[in-house]
């Protein structure tokens, strides 16, 4: 079974500072990738996902993520983070065959300060 | 609005209780998911329907736990006699295509059940 690792529970960083939350997953096939977005009172949102091919991948809001193979990461970043990115954020991954069933890492919620 | 809406978004129940929780997918969606997210974690998946047909149940917790989806539209997630341990956030997802090709899920916001 695949399974993922949110390094950090809570990140805090300034305004305008880039940020970098680190996902590790561990499967022992081929998987999909996925970084959704949780803010305050709303639903998971997509930020961006891999599926194949280039291993960066570019989301919405200025997120970006690569996929390391050899070291099994998918690690988030966003060179300027603004007031509105606070908000949880969660990695998760699927199977090709049975891509449907995501299996979410436990989170890592982003506090930005002025 | 276009989302995926859920109801009601708080429930309060004494152990024991049954409890009926309402999803409203995005409209035209063939795919539905249910998760349950506890406290301080990432969701968990319970189950999938593929329009009325429940295609995966493997993740609901217990047999207390019962899902439909008769017009494959509206769903509704069932827990009998509920437990303190199902105190969590279940959300409710809705992608248009059939599940494959990692068709992006649209979450709803969620119903907060609180178990006393």
């Amino acid at each position: 079974a695949q399974s993922v690792t949110q390094l950090d529970s809570q990140v805090p960083v300034f305004e305008e500072a880039p940020v970098e939350l680190r996902c590790n997953y561990s499967s022992s096939v081929s998987v999909y990738l996925f970084w959704y977005v949780q803010y305050p009172n709303q639903g998971l949102q997509l930020l961006l996902k891999y599926l194949s091919g280039s291993t960066l991948v570019k989301g919405i809001n200025g997120f970006e993520a690569e996929f390391n193979k050899s070291q099994t990461s998918f690690h988030l970043r966003k060179p300027s983070v603004h007031i509105s990115d606070t908000a949880e954020y969660f990695c998760a991954v699927s199977l090709p065959y049975n891509d449907y069933k995501l299996s979410f890492g436990a989170g890592t919620t982003v506090t930005v300060r002025a | 609005g276009a989302g995926v809406s859920q109801s009601p978004r708080y429930k309060v129940a004494k152990r024991g209780q049954d409890v009926a929780l309402r999803c409203d997918p995005i409209s035209g969606h063939v795919s539905l998911f249910w998760y349950q997210q506890a406290l301080g974690q990432g969701p968990e998946f319970l189950t999938y329907f593929q329009n009325e047909a429940q295609l995966d149940k493997s993740g609901l917790p217990s047999d207390r736990f019962f899902a439909e989806r008769p017009e494959g539209s509206v769903s509704t997630l069932k827990i009998q006699r509920t437990q303190q341990e199902d105190s969590a956030v279940y959300l409710c997802a809705s992608s248009l295509e059939l599940a494959g090709g990692s068709d992006e899920q649209f979450f709803g916001p969620g119903t907060r059940l609180t178990v006393l």
